[in-house]
């Protein structure tokens, strides 16, 4: 079974540019979390998703942050303009909604630096 | 008060003993209870979940939930430096709600 594929591994840009991270679930789970993830911090949920509704974005910096999940498979997180904050670890998850739901699977995750 | 509180550590333990982990969390709705381990560098791995009170054993783990004390633990039985991780603690409030991690408690297992 083909896990999480998340792009890109790595990411540098300088502050006020904008960038895209693309989520490939794992097949057949209608549930798609975003976290960040600074260094030395548990996960922080930015968006979850069940099918291509949004569950909770509560966390989201709606100001800057972005995401989408077309057709309930693949999901892209934006941020534009970026700040040296934002410098972290975005993972992403999948899992099966019913009992299923919360047994996730991550991704690589993508790792960004603004500078 | 945070939803899903962990001591930050680190745990320090001797091969072959055992290694307590705890998390306690505010929301007594909560129905699903997850522990993840995280290497340095690498994402969460599901290792146990938990979802009635009592004990739930796999290998060399145990998961412990006490909902009325809104606490759950983990213990890991005979240590190995393999386990040096940290360990996230994770809840679900229901099936269509949010999962929601605590900070990780980075576990050591010295030779």
């Amino acid at each position: 079974e083909a896990g999480v594929a998340q792009s890109p591994r790595y990411k540098i840009i300088e502050k006020r540019q904008s960038v895209a991270f693309w989520c490939n679930p794992i097949s057949g789970h209608a549930t798609l979390y975003w976290y960040q993830q600074i260094l030395g911090q548990g996960p922080k949920l930015l968006i979850q998703f069940q099918n291509n509704g949004v569950v909770d974005d509560s966390q989201l910096p709606k100001d800057r942050f972005s995401a989408e999940r077309l057709k309930g498979v693949d999901s892209t997180l934006k941020i534009q303009p970026a700040k040296l904050e934002d410098s972290a670890v975005y993972l992403c998850a999948s899992s099966l909604t019913g009992q299923g739901a919360g047994e996730a699977f991550f991704g690589q995750g993508t790792r960004l630096t603004v500078v | 008060q945070k939803e899903v509180e962990q001591n930050s550590g680190p745990l320090s333990v001797p091969e072959g003993a055992i290694a307590s982990l705890n998390c306690t969390y505010s929301d007594r709705g909560s129905q699903s209870f997850f522990w993840y381990r995280q290497y340095s560098g690498k994402s969460p791995e599901l290792i146990m979940s938990i979802y009635s009170n009592g004990d739930k054993e796999d290998g060399r783990f145990t998961a412990q939930l006490n909902k009325a004390s809104q606490y759950v633990s983990l213990l890991i039985r005979d240590s190995q430096p393999s386990d040096s991780a940290t360990y996230l603690c994770a809840l679900h409030t229901g099936t269509a709600s949010k999962l929601t991690f605590g900070t990780g408690t980075r576990l050591q297992v010295t030779l």
